[in-house]
């Protein structure tokens, strides 16, 4: 019963060609957070959406943007990768005051 | 005042035995400290958390020891296991209506040797 889903699971793109990454969840969670974790590397939080308010982080690159259509999904744009932006991408949720919810992550290999 | 400093980086443990994981904070408006088990390729779960109004907590073979006024708080598994083996986050978290702040310490890549 996958709680927290990613597509793809795997994404190669190349230098400068923007992508996007989704994430749904089946938990209902008002909140739904979007990391950076590059390897051997705590995960960085980018993002999140408390609701339909959207909170930036203030070191999070104007080159990364979000969209949050409905409660269920989450999009991370990434408008012209860069080859320091391959990482592993996270989406995660919450309730308010309660624990996060991962999904498996997003690999993003920029050629 | 964002920061949280986790020790070890890595920590090697015979089976059975206890393995130890500490985290340090600086802000006082945080008020939720879970830790994440994290295994390679997957993302982060929750193993354990607490909050400040408890010193300790514990479920199963883990245990969370908070000490409010040195702002640091610790994992504990006991009769550590070869599946242990796994990379483990501490986070500390202010959960304000609106604002909230979220930091995960570095990480600490723990191995189980038999």
């Amino acid at each position: 019963d996958a709680m927290v889903i990613q597509n793809p699971r795997y994404q190669v793109t190349q230098f400068g060609k923007p992508v996007t990454l989704s994430c749904s969840q089946t938990l209902n969670h008002n909140v739904m957070y979007w990391y950076q974790q590059k390897s051997s590397q705590a995960p960085k939080l980018l993002f999140h959406y408390y609701d339909k308010d959207f909170n930036n982080e203030a070191d999070t690159p104007d080159n990364f943007q979000s969209r949050r259509p409905n409660t269920s999904f989450c999009f991370l744009d990434i408008r012209s990768p860069g080859l320091g932006d391959a990482a592993m991408y996270l989406c995660a949720t919450s309730r308010r005051l309660e624990t996060q919810y991962f999904g498996p992550g997003t690999r993003l290999l920029v050629l | 005042q964002q920061q949280v400093k986790q020790s070890p980086q890595s920590l090697i443990v015979q089976k059975g035995g206890i393995s130890i994981i500490n985290c340090a904070y600086e802000n006082t408006a945080f008020d939720y400290f879970p830790w994440y088990q994290q295994f390679p390729g997957k993302g982060p779960a929750l193993l354990i958390a607490i909050r400040p109004d408890v010193s300790e907590k514990k479920e199963g073979r883990f245990t969370i020891s908070f000490n409010k006024s040195a702002k640091q708080f610790s994992l504990h598994i006991m009769d550590s296991q070869p599946g242990d083996s796994a990379t483990y986050f501490c986070e500390a978290s202010a959960r304000d209506f609106g604002n909230e702040k979220l930091t995960f310490g570095t990480g600490t890549r723990l191995t189980i040797i038999p």
